[in-house]
């Protein structure tokens, strides 16, 4: 089955940096590949997603790249805000069939104004 | 909100007693998903039903069991609950497009 890695496990950075968050996959059958942010005390929610056809994709702030060859992708915030703290998922499943992805541990983000 | 809720949001519950929570959605899809989440261990899967009367097991399946006699409707079951299952609970859909998952607001739920 599948392993998705996601490091670091918190990351600490100051109001107006960037912040990178990568996850590493195994199964070359995985296509589809989202991240999800959550607040404290809320529910996970999708910020972004890239399939496999697309190297990178961007959203305003936030980008995600994606290296099918090394079988890892990455999230990129550029000019963080407090508001950015939370904890953030990475996932990799196939787009189709019983959608269920495989959830990276999360990565806690913390942003100091 | 988003056509997925869940109840109850909180509930403690003494260890061997059976515990339901539920998950209603409005979105008519065909795929659910229970997940716990805990420190350290991001999302895992509990339970997934493809259609009414339609489940399997996911990762973390012992002691809990699950029912679909509705689309709307999937049910989480601890038969006998333990400590080992003080979690929160998350169903979630897929999204109405693409790929990704909606989720429920969540069940807090502590077995003392």
């Amino acid at each position: 089955g599948e392993n998705v890695e996601q490091h670091p496990s918190t990351l600490s950075v100051q109001e107006g940096d960037s912040a990178v968050i990568k996850c590493t996959y195994s199964d070359s059958a995985s296509n589809y590949f989202p991240w999800y942010k959550q607040e404290l005390g809320k529910r996970p929610q999708l910020i972004i997603d890239i399939r496999s056809n697309v190297g990178e994709k961007k959203d305003q702030r936030i980008a995600v790249t994606l290296n099918k060859t090394a079988k890892h992708f990455s999230l990129h915030i550029t000019e963080t805000q407090p508001e950015d703290s939370a904890v953030y998922f990475c996932a990799a499943s196939e787009a189709g069939g019983s959608y269920i992805p495989t959830f990276g541990r999360g990565t806690s983000l913390i942003v100091h104004p | 909100d988003a056509g997925i809720t869940q109840s109850p949001r909180h509930k403690v519950t003494e260890t061997g007693t059976p515990v339901t929570l539920r998950c209603h959605q409005t979105e008519n899809h065909r795929y659910m998903y229970w997940y716990r989440q805990d420190p350290g261990h991001g999302l895992r899967l509990i339970h997934y039903s493809y259609g009414v009367k339609d489940t399997d097991k996911g990762e973390v399946s012992d002691g809990y069991s699950v029912s679909r006699s509705k689309t709307e409707d999937f049910l989480l079951t601890l038969e006998s609950a333990t400590s080992s299952q003080t979690s929160v609970y998350f169903c979630a859909i897929k999204l109405q497009t693409g790929f990704g998952y909606t989720f429920g607001s969540g069940t807090r739920l502590t077995v003392v």
